[in-house]
């Protein structure tokens, strides 16, 4: 069974840094493209960030270029966000999801974790 | 960046009723045009990808269609676990993107 497992949200004051990561199990993880995809809170979905399953191609929205840093640990199943200079509207749950393929109509995300919440205040 | 248009935004349903949900988008997608399913408190489930290409063990009530600009979900006969919110999202260009998303209520 696939799990994805997001873990270093919290309350972070404006301006600050956070690192959240997210570990997979139950499927090679090396093989897929990974994405963040965050929910403000009463709010719609935003995919924020891609990392293709070698790291050689990285995406971000706007919104976060610059601020936001994917990475993924394959040896150890991990995928990564680093996010730096952190602002009001960047709260929200952040999930981690797996790019079902990589080419074509299968670039969807097939599998989510649960989520961890983002709080930026001060 | 695409914008991605949903309607209505809340569609109020009895359970057994056939429901149609509808997508925009502001830029041809040719069909790389997905549908999510959220329901309150849980992750997103994908229910449909390239238009009308059901997902792993999404029931066959669900169906997709459209292409191009316009798009449809389609629940042939809702049932009770089915009350939650739609998104649809184009991933032909980057950014990729939602739409606003539909809520799905009991009546």
């Amino acid at each position: 069974e696939v799990q994805l497992v997001e873990s270093g949200g919290g309350l972070i004051q404006p301006g600050g840094s956070l690192r959240l990561s997210c570990e997979a199990s139950g499927f090679i993880f090396s093989d897929y493209s990974m994405n963040w995809v965050r929910q403000a809170p009463g709010k719609g979905l935003e995919w924020i960030s891609y990392i293709s399953s070698g790291s050689r191609s990285v995406y971000y929205v706007d919104s976060v270029s610059g601020r936001f840093t994917i990475s993924r640990d394959n040896a150890n199943n991990s995928l990564y966000l680093q996010m730096n200079s952190l602002r009001g509207e960047d709260t929200a749950v952040y999930y981690c999801a797996r790019l079902l393929g990589d080419f074509g109509s299968e670039r969807v995300f097939d599998s989510w974790g649960q989520g961890t919440l983002v709080t930026v205040s001060s | 960046e695409i914008v991605m248009t949903q309607s209505p935004a809340t569609l109020s349903v009895s359970p057994g009723e056939r429901v149609t949900l509808s997508c925009r988008a502001s830029h041809y997608v040719t069909t790389y045009l997905a549908w999510y399913q959220q329901r309150p408190g849980q992750a997103p489930r994908l229910l449909v990808y390239g238009t009308s290409t059901r997902a792993t063990d999404v029931p066959a009530r669900f169906s997709g269609s459209g292409s191009g600009t316009e798009f449809t979900l389609t629940i042939s006969s809702l049932q009770s676990e089915d009350f939650a919110v739609y998104y649809c999202q184009q991933y032909l260009n980057w950014p990729w993107t939602f739409g606003q998303g539909t809520k799905v209520e009991i009546k």
